[in-house]
């Protein structure tokens, strides 16, 4: 079966401070992964989707960036974090454009 | 207008009530409908997947679509303590690419024992 892992679990940082946030998925091959931030009562938001190693679309211009370095990881990444970072961020797989997405459980970002 | 739009909520009803959560979206287009579950701190969890009009039925869970009217719905029978949690609609297709959802806002459900 398919499983995916999200590291850390929670996570405080200055501002200013880099980011990475890891992601990998077991259990399957070419997967189509995302990164979407949740803040509270506003839903997901996604900010990147990948449908191949190297291969990174951004639907929301900002503090971040994404990459995929291999075919089942997925990274997020900041140089500078601001404020505004802060969040809970979620990676995700599916399969094919029409199926479901999978979630991980999920990072806690506070920037302080 | 959004995409999709969740009733708010929150909810809160007796063990054993049955729940019904609701959404509506607007592009007409949209191809495949799915409900989440997500309890605090912790990723959401795919609960129903359908992509018919109709009633898709899962134990205590049934996911109803109307594509005529553009409204989804998630029916919990017995609702249980162990439901309480934030629901998520999601929508797809549509003329969107690469299996990107839209989301609604959520519903904080409480059963209360």
């Amino acid at each position: 079966s398919q499983t995916i892992h999200q590291w850390p679990a929670t996570l405080v940082q200055p501002v200013g401070s880099p980011l990475s946030l890891e992601c990998t998925v077991e259990g399957t091959s070419n997967p189509n992964l995302y990164w979407y931030r949740q803040a509270a009562g506003r839903g997901l938001q996604l900010l990147f989707y990948s449908v191949g190693i190297g291969q990174i679309s951004s639907e929301v211009p900002q503090n971040l960036s994404a990459s995929r370095p291999q075919d089942r990881q997925f990274i997020l990444s900041s140089k500078k974090l601001l404020l505004s970072d802060s969040g809970f961020y979620l990676c995700a797989w599916g399969q094919s454009y029409n199926s479901p997405l999978h979630f991980g459980n999920g990072t806690r970002l506070t920037v302080t | 207008q959004k995409e999709v739009e969740q009733d708010p909520g929150p909810l809160s009803v007796p063990e054993g009530a049955i729940v019904s959560l609701n959404c509506t979206y607007s592009n007409s287009a949209f191809q495949y409908f799915m409900w989440y579950r997500q309890y605090s701190r912790k990723g959401p969890e795919l609960l129903m997947y359908t992509y018919s009009s109709g009633n898709k039925e899962d134990g205590r869970f049934t996911a109803q679509v109307d594509k005529s009217s553009k409204y989804i719905s998630l029916f919990i029978r017995d609702s249980q303590p162990s439901d309480s949690a934030t629901y998520l609609c999601a929508i797809g297709g549509g003329g969107t690419s690469y299996g990107k959802l839209t989301f609604g806002q959520g519903t904080i459900l409480t059963v209360h024992p």
